[in-house]
């Protein structure tokens, strides 16, 4: 499972619900990001957190918060759904060897 | 400003042609430089760094800072090459740094 955890697999939303999708990994990494993957827009950084307790916004952060509590894990809400944020949301992280490891996806719906 | 920039959207060839899928990027730092590749239903996954300067299912990439560019080669295309390539740019530090990717090339190997 590239040692990532991503949770859930798919999600429906109405406009204006909330929701938070979750990461966790167990190869000890600091860094962490959350994507989106649209056609045609290829992924793009939503936040990332270079390490425990650190966040950083990336290309497109309006519209979510994240939280990095402890090392393994890093969350992404959205407070207020909208239909813009229908997408593929991938979570990942790094090491030393640079490498990224990445989790399964989230196929996000908002109608 | 840190970008990296995939012109191709689809790229189609035929079983044994050559294929090169384009890739630059702008960061004035000293880049580290990534091919990623995702198939059909499975999750994301490195192919190449420019750092191993490696051969990986015969794919080659050169980094070429006068160009900011790094391409990826190889000289006969396989249908299970079939799939959707990004380019991907390490800012920062190895173990802290931001990844940030291309838009992404779909690569179409047909019979």
């Amino acid at each position: 499972n590239a040692g990532v955890t991503q949770t859930p697999k798919f999600q429906v939303l109405k406009t204006g619900q909330s929701m938070t999708l979750q990461c966790a990994q167990d190869m000890n990494h600091n860094s962490m990001y959350w994507y989106r993957q649209d056609p045609g827009m290829g992924l793009r950084l939503i936040y990332y957190s270079a390490s425990e307790g650190t966040t950083d916004k990336g290309e497109v952060p309006n519209g979510y918060n994240v939280s990095r509590l402890n090392k393994r894990e890093f969350s992404l809400r959205l407070e207020s759904a909208a239909p813009s944020q229908t997408s593929v949301y991938f979570c990942a992280h790094t090491g030393d060897s640079t490498e990224a490891f990445f989790g399964q996806g989230t196929r996000l719906t908002v109608v | 400003a840190q970008r990296v920039t995939q012109p191709e959207k689809l790229l189609s060839v035929f079983k044994g042609a050559p294929v090169e899928l384009k890739c630059n990027y702008s960061y004035s730092g000293s880049p580290e430089l990534f091919w990623y590749v995702q198939y059909s239903r499975q999750r994301l996954q490195l192919l190449l760094r420019h750092i191993s300067r490696e051969s990986i299912k015969g794919f080659t990439a050169d980094l070429n800072k006068g160009e900011t560019s790094f391409h990826l080669k190889k000289p006969f295309a396989q249908e299970e090459d079939s799939a959707m390539y990004y380019c991907a740019l390490l800012t920062g530090s190895s173990n802290t740094g931001k990844l940030i990717f291309g838009q992404g090339t779909t690569l179409q190997v047909k019979p």
